[in-house]
């Protein structure tokens, strides 16, 4: 079965620090991979895809997010956290038109 | 750009009434995928129209059917309402049918089931 882990619930991070909202996936074959945001009461907003290439791939807001192919992973990062980077984050495997969406990281920074 | 719009934004129903939901996509996409997301199942694809075709489905029951009209602006309907048909439903277009275009999401429109 095709499947998406974003192990923590809950990623907690001083203002100023990097952050790292981790992600595995288990999709058949080489799948396009991409990360969301969403605010609350609000849709999704698009912030990065790997597509093939140099693993780190960089998107919008300062995010960037590192593919690891013999891990199957896609962990997004950024080296300094704002306050308004707060948000649930969904890393999510394309399969077909599909986006196979995790569970979801709610990311809190505090000032 | 006009981003994705959805109508309505909010809609209360009772167990066993119908609904229809709509979704504008971005101008000149042609691909429109559905989603349902829940506090118990999260985000799950319903299907995906590309030129008023269904060319993808998730795996929900055939109560949950949509449609692709010649504009791309495209419907679901949901009929014989359950209470757990209450989510917020988003609607994603996208310039190409399947590979490396990326979704934009509408705002969704949030349905509660009485």
């Amino acid at each position: 079965a095709q499947s998406v882990a974003q192990p923590e619930d809950q990623v907690n991070v001083a203002e100023g620090n990097p952050l790292t909202v981790k992600c595995t996936y288990s999709v058949s074959g080489n799948p396009y991979l991409f990360w969301y945001v969403q605010y609350p009461n609000r849709g999704l907003q698009f912030l990065l895809k790997y597509i093939t290439g140099d693993n780190l791939v960089k998107g919008s807001y300062g995010f960037e997010a590192e593919f690891n192919k013999s891990q199957t992973s896609f962990h997004l990062k950024k080296p300094s956290a704002l306050v308004s980077d707060s948000a649930l984050y969904f890393c999510a495997p394309l399969l077909g038109a599909a986006l196979i969406f995790g569970k979801g990281t709610t990311l809190s920074v505090s000032s | 750009k006009a981003g994705v719009t959805q109508t309505p934004r909010y809609l209360i129903k009772t167990r066993g009434q119908q609904v229809t939901l709509s979704c504008s996509p971005i101008s000149g996409h042609r691909s429109v995928s559905w989603y349902q997301q829940t506090p118990g199942q999260g985000l799950q694809f319903l299907f995906e129209y590309f030129s008023e075709t269904q060319r993808n489905k998730g795996n929900f029951p055939g109560r949950f059917s949509g449609r692709q009209f010649s504009n791309s602006r495209s419907e679901m309907n949901v009929s014989t309402l359950e209470l757990g048909d209450s989510a917020l439903y988003l609607c994603a277009s996208s310039q190409a049918n399947f590979g490396s275009y990326e979704q934009y999401f509408g705002p969704g429109t949030r349905l509660t089931v009485t």
